[in-house]
């Protein structure tokens, strides 16, 4: 069973950049099977898709946050990154590490596994 | 971009009751369309995909039905555990996928 678990800075200074790791157990981040996710929250708000991340290395971004956003994996330690630059207070929100069933060209695709969140503050 | 309406925005029922969520896409998605539910302090789960297709370990109270533009989200006697929230999501863009607005389903 595939689990994902963010850990993040709680709180982010305007201006600064912004940087969450996800824990993947129970499966491989090169793994064939799964693409890899963020999503954010904001307070009070909906849930909104802010990058994938595929097995080729293809990725795709929101464009709220093209050109300030990294989204990579690391196999050595079984992880994936967000970094998101010059960060305001638009971007506080929980922000949530997903997997999910897809590919990169075409429908259809789903977020089959997400991790709890975790909660950055810009402030 | 596809922009994703969810009626209502929230609404109350109760145990046994038999409660349906509409999700409405701007433009055709043909059967790209998934639901989740959100309960406060637990990760989103996958309850259904493409529309109409039963995610593994989702109870059979929960259907989903639509095609083009209009979906329905179904839950025949609600349960206690199913006050949460709900999302639809199109996946007919990969390079943006959308949410709804959410669906908030109170005691």
């Amino acid at each position: 069973q595939l689990v994902l678990q963010e850990s993040g800075p709680g709180l982010v200074k305007p201006s600064e950049t912004l940087s969450v790791t996800c824990s993947v157990s129970g499966d491989s981040v090169m793994s064939s099977i799964y693409f890899w996710g963020w999503m954010r929250q904001p307070p009070g708000k909906g849930l909104e898709w802010i990058a994938s991340l595929y097995i080729q290395g293809g990725t795709h971004e929101s464009p709220a946050v093209r050109g300030r956003l990294t989204i990579s994996k690391d196999a050595s330690k079984n992880e994936v990154s967000l970094r998101l630059t010059s960060v305001t207070a638009a971007d506080t929100a929980t922000y949530f590490c997903v997997g999910g069933i897809g590919s990169y060209a075409a429908p259809p695709f789903w977020i089959d596994t997400w991790g709890l969140g975790t909660l950055v503050t810009v402030s | 971009d596809i922009q994703m309406t969810q009626s209502p925005s929230s609404l109350s029922a109760s145990v046994g009751d038999r409660v349906t969520i509409t999700c409405r896409a701007s433009q055709d998605i043909k059967s790209y369309l998934n639901w989740y539910k959100h309960e406060v302090g637990k990760p989103p789960k996958l309850l259904i995909y493409s529309a109409s297709s039963l995610h593994t370990g989702v109870p059979s109270r929960f259907t989903g039905s639509g095609h083009g533009t209009e979906f329905s989200l179904t839950i025949n006697g609600l349960q206690a555990d199913d006050f949460a929230t709900y999302y639809c999501q199109q996946s007919h863009s990969p390079s943006l996928p959308t949410f709804g607005g959410g669906t908030r389903v109170d005691i």
